[in-house]
Parts: C-alpha cells; structure tokens; sequence
C-alpha cells in the first residue's frame, strides 16, 4: 500500500517570514495526485494545491508553492509571507483512482 | 460552492449503543468517503462508495458498516460503539471522472463513547 509521511509533527513560523513543510510518499505508480490540505481549528478540511505527477512543473497558489521531486518522491510545501490565518494542520495526501492516503499531518503555529 | 455537511458536529454515545452518522453532499458527487482521523495518524480510510447501494472496505472497516440508499446521503453505523471509537469521523465526496483528484470534505463529527 502506498504511504505517505509527514516527518514534521509541529512547525512554527514568525508571520511574514516563510516556511516550509515536508512529505514524502511511496508509491510503484507514475500517474497520480499530490494534494496539500488545510484543516484550521474546528474547521472542515480544504484543499490548498494540487499537483499533477505527469506536470514537471511545481504547482503555485498564491503564497503557496510546492517543490515536487518525483524521483526522490518529495512534495513540500512552501508558505510564503506566513498569516496568522495560515495556523492549523496540514495534510499531505497521495491519490491514485480511489486509493486517497493522507499523512500524519504538520501543526503550524504562527507567531504574531 | 460544493457543500458536505454533517448531520453532528458532537456525539456521546454509551458504549454497546448503535450510532448512525450522516453525510449529505448536495452536487450529485458519484464518489462518497468515511474516514477516521486520529493524532498522529492522519486520516484513514473506513469505507468508500462510488454509487447509490456500492461500497468499498477501506483499511479499517471492522466495526462499521456503512448505507447508500440514495445519491446524496452516505451513513456510517457503529452497530455497537467501542471506546476505542472515540474519534473524529470525516465524509468527503468527490465527482468520479472529473480527474481533479480533489475531495470535499464536511465540518466532521466528533464521537466519544463511554
């Protein structure tokens, strides 16, 4: 089964400076869906970016952006010019058809 | 805007007690999840349905059954609530053949059962 691991428990980050958090993920599959998912404190779950693995090129939104290593399996994501508003978990996940698998999550705390 | 809503934001429930959680996606979505979500160990998987009356097991299906009588509603039951089910429980939809990946989730329903 594929996995995906977050190795980064909590993070912090002052606000306006930049962070950056780290996945890796396991998988025998060239085609599938990278995903980075936002849950704010007693909020839902949205979604923050997506990459594609055909797309060589990193995925950007806004002051989101990712750095996608397909060989080394590596999707981080990078929060630039950090908000207090970017505080709360945040999920990796792996899709490929039906099989979704998220990580542990990352706990982002921003310091005002 | 898709909407995923949760009938219970809260539950208490007995342990032996039966317990239904409800999910209602209001944009004709075919695909529906249950997921579990625990510190430390991200969301995993109970069931999936990919249309009214089909169900998937996911990786831990024990203890739950699931109902998909119509489009929209995707009912996770807990035919005898255990203690080791205290947990948040997350619906997700998504549309089959969009391709986007993408899954929209609901508010959760957070169950502690005594």
């Amino acid at each position: 089964a594929q996995t995906v691991t977050q190795s980064q428990p909590e993070m912090s980050v002052q606000e306006a400076e930049t962070v950056t958090l780290s996945c890796t993920y396991d998988t025998s599959e060239s085609d599938y869906y990278l995903f980075w998912y936002k849950q704010p404190p007693s909020r839902q779950m949205i979604l923050v970016i997506r990459q594609e693995a055909y797309k060589q090129q990193n995925a950007t939104e806004n002051r989101f952006s990712v750095n996608f290593q397909k060989a080394a399996k590596s999707f981080s994501l990078k929060i630039s010019d950090s908000q207090l508003g970017d505080a709360a978990m945040y999920f990796c996940a792996y899709r490929n058809n039906n099989d979704m698998r998220f990580g542990a999550g990352t706990r982002l705390t921003v310091k005002p | 805007d898709v909407k995923v809503t949760q009938s219970s934001r809260y539950l208490v429930k007995r342990t032996g007690e039966k317990v239904f959680l409800e999910c209602v996606q209001d944009m004709d979505h075919e695909n529906m999840f249950w997921y579990r979500q625990d510190p430390g160990l991200g969301l995993r998987l109970i069931y999936f349905s990919y249309d009214v009356k089909m169900k998937e097991k996911g990786d831990i299906p024990e203890g739950y059954s699931v109902s998909r009588e119509k489009k929209e509603r995707f009912s996770l039951i807990l035919e005898s609530a255990s203690t080791n089910q205290t947990s948040m429980y997350l619906c997700a939809s998504d549309p089959s053949g969009k391709n986007t990946g993408e899954l929209f989730f609901g508010e959760g329903s957070r169950l502690t059962v005594l």
